[in-house]
Parts: structure tokens; sequence; C-alpha cells
């Protein structure tokens, strides 16, 4: 067990660029969830996924923003148009199923210029 | 609607000092209650977590948390600082019922002196 990845681990983009991270869950989680966290802050959820249905979106995930998760196994969050205001840590976790403790992957630094 | 304040952004204690991070968390369910631990450019790391069984939760690395209802508060806690503890830490309550999103403080940053 590798636990979770993310590719890329940093992105550098320009404004109005679309961009796309990759999480890989712990195999056999069924629950995977996307969090954004900027500096000196705390994790602030965006959306998580039972399987490969898409349960809970945050009403900080803006229409420019979306997540898949095809097949209930790997997940990809997609950013169109980015703003500066997107330059943030993207973490992804994983999750065995209800009641169970979250384990969270190394994250992707996304840097919008 | 549940939210978590951790008091203290920032801790400094000596080594072989108690380490003491606070948390107080608001939930009109019974919570279920995390620490995880954060080093520099990694992901968050679980500590403990609480699930309505016992009150005092141990977890890795020596730490520990009370659960006390009646002062909603979930305190972290290591009797002997180690220079290794320097990280930054969080607690986190679940948004309804487990397994659901996790809501996070906003951080305690967390210095170890020699």
């Amino acid at each position: 067990d590798t636990g979770v990845s993310q590719d890329p681990r940093h992105k550098i983009t320009k404004r109005g660029q679309n961009v796309t991270f990759r999480c890989d869950p712990i195999s056999e989680h069924n629950r995977l969830y996307w969090y954004r966290q900027t500096l000196g802050q705390g994790p602030e959820f965006l959306t998580y996924f039972q399987n490969e249905a898409q349960l809970e979106k945050s009403r900080l995930l803006s229409d420019r923003f979306s997540a898949e998760r095809p097949k209930g196994s790997f997940s990809t969050l997609e950013i169109q148009r980015t703003e500066q205001g997107d330059s943030a840590m993207y973490l992804c976790a994983s999750s065995l199923g209800w009641g169970d403790e979250q384990y969270f992957g190394p994250g992707t630094r996304l840097t919008v210029t | 609607a549940q939210s978590v304040t951790q008091l203290g952004s920032h801790v400094s204690v000596s080594e072989g000092a108690l380490v003491l991070l606070r948390c107080n968390y608001s939930s009109s369910v019974p919570p279920y209650l995390f620490w995880y631990v954060q080093y520099p450019n990694q992901g968050l790391q679980l500590l403990l977590k609480y699930t309505s069984a016992a009150t005092l939760v141990k977890g890795i690395n020596g730490f520990e948390a009370e659960f006390k209802k009646s002062e909603t508060s979930f305190h972290l806690t290591k009797p002997s600082a180690h220079m290794s503890d320097a990280a930054e830490y969080f607690c986190a309550v679940t948004r309804g019922q487990a397994g659901t999103a996790l809501i996070f403080g906003k951080g305690t940053t967390l210095s170890v002196s020699s």
C-alpha cells in the first residue's frame, strides 16, 4: 500500500489557462475527498465521491471547477480559466468508508501567475 | 453548523516540556473529532481520532487528547516535547455523520527549542 498519491506535486500556470490534477487513492478506499488549503489556513472541503458518485460539492467549488472519478478509482480535479485566487495547495484524501479516517496525499501546489 | 476554533496560532515550548494545543468545537450532533499534523510541504497525517468511545484518546508519537463535552473541548497534549514535533497541527470535526467532509481549524504552529 503506497498511500494516496497526487500528480503533479507542483504546477505553475498563467492566469486564464486550464489545469488538471490527479489523485490516486489507497486501493479499495470507496470515498475520495478534495480540499483546498491556502497559506495560513486549514484545509477547506471542496467535494467528495462515494465510488464514482459525486455526493457533495462545496459552494467554494465554482463553475470553473469540475471533479470526476470515473470507475470509482482515481479522480481528477480540473480548474478552467484559472485566476490568481486559485493559487493554493489542493489536497486529496481517501477513506475506506463510513466512519473511517481520511488519509491525505502530499498535495498539489498550484501557483497562478 | 459544525466549527472548530484553535486557540493560539503559534505555540513555543522547550524540548522536554509539556505540549498543550487547544481546540474547541461546535457541533449540533455528537461530533467525531480529529487531530492531524502537517510537516512542511507535506500532506496531513492523522494523529488521533475521537469517535464517541473512550473520552481519552491516545494517538501516535506520544500524543493524546481528551474529549470534554461540558467544555466542548478536545485539547491535544504530549508530556515531553521533542524537536521532531515541530510542525503545524490541525483540529477537525466531521460535518454531520462520520465519513463526510472534515471542517478544520486554522491550525497551530508548534515550535520546539533546544
